[in-house]
């Protein structure tokens, strides 16, 4: 089956700087890459999310980027703020019915 | 607007003991339901999903099983509950075309012990 993999399990950022986390899937069949936000204790919030048949998508501070090629995705956070310190797990699927995850990786954005 | 809710809030239950856990989507007709549980700190892992009433799809095994009584209910239940039950369990739905990310209920804690 699918398998995801988060490269970063923890990412240390200054404020206002920018954060990336990397994902890689293994299955081309593949099509669709939501992200998530999970704050301490809270349940996972939708943030962003990807279709194959595009390769950038912008959403505010928000930019996820797809190379099909590489099997690789990525969620760029830009002008970080002290709240979106979070773990942030990405995901991939090509089925409606089963997403696989990544392992998370945990953002923390220093003041 | 959709609203989903997720009961009990949160569980401490004895090792061998039963447990229900119960969803309810409200707002949307016929959506995809699933079942997560994740490990403290740990990843996602997708146990259970539904596609229609009284139609359930096991992901993976872990002496848990789920039903679908109503179109807007999903449940997840056991007779006997073990320590690695313990976690966090969250019901997610979505629509039915391809490709909408699941959204998450607000989850409930179950301490096993």
């Amino acid at each position: 089956g699918e398998k995801v993999e988060q490269h970063e399990s923890t990412l240390s950022v200054r404020e206002g700087d920018s954060a990336v986390i990397n994902c890689t899937y293994t299955d081309t069949a593949s099509s669709y890459f939501p992200w998530y936000k999970q704050e301490a204790g809270k349940s996972l919030h939708f943030v962003i999310d990807i279709r194959s048949n595009v390769d950038r998508k912008q959403s505010q501070r928000l930019i996820v980027l797809l190379d099909k090629k590489a099997k690789r995705f990525s969620l760029h956070i830009t002008a970080t703020q002290p709240e979106d310190s979070a773990i942030y797990f990405c995901a991939a699927s090509w089925s409606n019915n089963r997403i696989f995850f990544g392992d998370g990786t945990q953002l923390v954005v220093k003041p | 607007a959709q609203t989903i809710h997720q009961w009990p809030v949160a569980e401490i239950k004895a090792v061998g003991s039963p447990l229900s856990l119960g969803c309810t989507i409200k707002g949307k007709s016929s959506p995809n339901l699933y079942w997560y549980w994740q490990a403290t700190g740990g990843t996602l892992q997708q146990l259970f999903y539904s596609i229609t009433v009284g139609q359930v799809e096991s992901v993976v095994q872990l002496n848990l099983s789920a039903s679908r009584p109503k179109d807007d209910q999903f449940i997840l239940s056991t007779e006997k509950l073990l320590l690695s039950h313990s976690g966090f369990y969250l019901c997610a739905w979505s629509l039915r075309r391809a490709n909408q990310a699941p959204l998450f209920g607000e989850g409930t804690r179950l301490s096993v012990l």
